[in-house]
């Protein structure tokens, strides 16, 4: 079965520091992609970062990027110099099987609370 | 803004009533997924449409149901209501059915008393 662990409810961070938020995962598909989403208290899902099972490099966008070490089975989300409005959940999830083969849909973690401090 | 529109924002009605959640995905995108958010679930897949045809199915009940129309936006229609169905229902699109990332729309907040 396909599973996406995040062990972290809550995190604090100072604003301007960098934080790390952990998620691991569990597939048998050696085929995969790993998304992280951030939910601000308003309650939109907001994409943030994709890494596919097999791209070389870590993915970056802007702030973000994905510290993925495929043989521990994880996909950090970094975020560097934290700002206020970083403060959400933020939520990792995984492409999933379905019966038949592949599909789109993601399964997700339960997410990690991060409160940037000032 | 995703691109991704979902309608109503906000829904509350009664157990045992029928409601239908509506979503016009992205300019260009084929697919649209349904989500589940509540508390003691979290975040669940319902189902998926593309190009007018189901792809794949989750856990969705079958009070539920969905279908997504020629000019590609969905519905999702829910019925005989329970407490438990309390949630916030997002809908989310892509360009095609695989190897894609899904953009989601602002969700709707059902509530029912």
């Amino acid at each position: 079965a396909q599973k996406i662990t995040q062990t972290q409810p809550g995190m604090f961070v100072q604003e301007k520091e960098a934080v790390t938020l952990d998620c691991t995962y569990d597939t048998s598909d050696p085929s995969y992609g790993l998304f992280w989403y951030k939910q601000p208290s308003s309650g939109e899902m907001i994409f943030l970062i994709y890494q596919g099972s097999y791209d070389q490099q870590n993915a970056t966008e802007g702030r973000y990027s994905l510290n993925f070490q495929k043989a521990r089975k994880s996909a950090n989300l970094v975020i560097s110099a934290s700002q206020l409005g970083d403060s959400a959940m933020y939520f990792c999830a995984m492409r999933g099987l379905n019966y038949g083969g592949a599909t789109n849909k993601l399964i997700f973690g339960t997410g990690t609370l991060l409160a940037v401090q000032p | 803004d995703s691109g991704v529109t979902q309608t109503p924002k906000h829904l509350i009605t009664a157990t045992g009533q029928r409601v239908t959640l509506r979503c016009s995905p992205r300019s260009g995108d084929l697919s649209v997924y349904w989500y589940q958010q509540s508390l003691d679930q979290g975040l669940q897949f319902l189902i998926q449409y593309y190009n007018g045809e189901e792809r794949a199915k989750g856990n969705i009940l079958e009070r539920f149901s969905a279908q997504q129309f020629p000019d590609l936006h969905s519905e999702l229609n829910l019925s005989s209501l329970e407490l438990g169905d309390s949630a916030l229902y997002f809908c989310a699109s892509s360009v095609a059915d695989l190897e894609e990332t899904q953009y989601f729309g602002p969700g709707t907040r059902l509530l029912v008393l």
